[in-house]
């Protein structure tokens, strides 16, 4: 069963604009939310992750994303695009406390100059 | 520096032939994971295992197959049952303690049925 849904294949942003990527969940208990990026023909690297505590959780490059529970939503912004975002990124979700991830199918991000 | 070293990064099989990927990992990580990447299907999971000999299927175990005889090493072998191999097939690890963290991952074989 599917765990996680990205909303939207393919996103295009013009650069300094904002970048938002919808995460959306199904958890039948408080998971573990991730949010990875890949550039092309490589691995996968870590923006960011909720675990506990605050919903806000700030990642690297400028990235934000916010655990709202009763969404069951964890969208990833970034406010003001840079060319250097372009890649692809991915969702991730431990759904059940057992050191499995299931992804997302992830988003291609596009920066326009 | 620590981390996860997945060889050779292109890999060529031909028709009826088995290989094997290679991923090690420096990180003292208890549970290693091969995921498959196809475009637009995201990450799907081949295999784990959280200790040393021992390991459990994932979401598509056919025509793959793993050992973990040491806690640093994890090959995946690709088997000529494998009908569609062509892929990116990445290898993960994390450390098993209270709290999850998430996976540190390798860079990737990008194999092709040739």
């Amino acid at each position: 069963a599917q765990s996680v849904t990205q909303l939207g294949s393919h996103v295009s942003v013009s650069e300094g604009a904002l970048v938002l990527l919808r995460c959306n969940y199904s958890s039948s208990v408080p998971p573990y939310l991730f949010w990875y990026v890949q550039y092309p023909n490589q691995g996968l690297q870590l923006l960011l992750k909720y675990t506990t505590g605050a919903t806000l959780v700030k990642g690297i490059n400028g990235f934000e994303a916010e655990f709202k529970k009763s969404e069951t939503s964890f969208h990833l912004t970034k406010p003001s695009a840079h060319m250097s975002d372009a890649a692809e990124y991915f969702c991730a979700v431990n759904p059940s406390n057992d050191y499995k991830l299931s992804f997302g199918a992830g988003t291609t991000v596009t920066v326009r100059a | 520096d620590g981390g996860i070293t997945q060889s050779p990064k292109y890999l060529f099989r031909k028709e009826g032939q088995n290989v094997t990927l290679s991923c090690e990992q420096n990180l003292n990580h208890d549970a290693m994971y091969w995921y498959r990447q196809d475009p637009g299907q995201g990450l799907r999971l081949i295999y784990y295992s959280q200790i040393v000999n021992d390991f459990q299927k994932g979401d598509i175990a056919e025509g793959y197959s793993v050992s973990r005889e040491k806690k640093e090493s994890f090959p995946l072998t690709v088997t000529s049952a494998q009908k569609n191999p062509t892929a990116f097939y990445l290898c993960a690890s994390t450390v098993l303690r209270t709290g999850f963290y998430g996976y540190t991952f390798g860079s990737g074989t990008r194999l092709t049925v040739v």
